[in-house]
């Protein structure tokens, strides 16, 4: 099983949609729990963290559902602006280190 | 806005060649890693650093690979004899702690071996 897992899309949505990616991961000591967007051919920018919770960023929902070891992101209203790569990032370190365990991303294209 | 900086943008080097990426980490930041993303793939951990040294590496960060901080504000990542499968963008991050910090990430160095 991969350690982290998400469906690579793409997601074709109009402007104004609400759409919701997931993502599972394997290592089930994972304590911290992170969204990401990488543009094309761009670094990696941490979105939001996600947290048992669950928590929101304005149009961003975030839920981590720690027995299913599955995280998702929902993006409401969507904008042609939010067209990126979206990578499920699960903080895999131990011993007071990170170690970020990148997804292979969900990617979003919204269109007008 | 504090930003990590990486140079060069991109190098083309040969097989066999060594070649010398380089960060330099946002300045109050104690944590420093390397990550490389191949065209297509994933983004991958190579190697984190702390206190003047390595705290982890992946089984990609063999012996051809090496790290460094020489002056306290550069943080270099060194292959010694590059491989045509070494080609792939290198992210440098840092971050201010050690456990669920944010990492922040360079804007990549794209090495392409020839």
């Amino acid at each position: 099983r991969k350690e982290v897992e998400q469906d690579p899309g793409p997601f074709n949505v109009p402007e104004g949609a609400t759409v919701a990616f997931n993502c599972t991961y394997s290592n089930s000591a994972s304590q911290s729990f992170f969204w990401y967007r990488q543009d094309c051919r761009k670094e990696p920018k941490l979105l939001m963290s996600v947290y048992s919770s669950g928590n929101e960023d304005g149009r961003f929902t975030a839920q981590l559902n720690r027995a299913s070891q599955y995280i998702s992101l929902l993006i409401r209203d969507s904008k042609l602006s939010d067209s990126a790569t979206y990578l499920c990032v699960v903080n895999a370190g131990s011993g007071g280190y990170n170690k970020l365990i990148f997804g292979a991303g969900t990617r979003l294209a919204v269109h007008p | 806005e504090p930003e990590v900086t990486q140079t060069p943008s991109h190098q083309v080097t040969q097989m066999g060649q060594e070649v010398i990426l380089r960060c330099v980490p946002i300045s109050n930041h104690l944590y420093f890693y390397w990550y490389r993303q191949i065209l297509g793939q994933k983004v991958e951990f190579l190697v984190s650093f702390y206190n003047n040294e390595i705290s982890e590496k992946s089984e990609i960060f063999d012996d051809q690979f090496s790290v460094e901080r020489p002056d306290g504000s550069n943080f270099t990542l060194k292959i010694r004899s590059t491989k045509l499968e070494d080609s792939a963008m290198y992210f440098c991050a840092s971050s201010q702690s050690g456990e669920a910090g944010e990492l922040f990430f360079g804007e990549g160095s794209r090495l392409t071996v020839l």
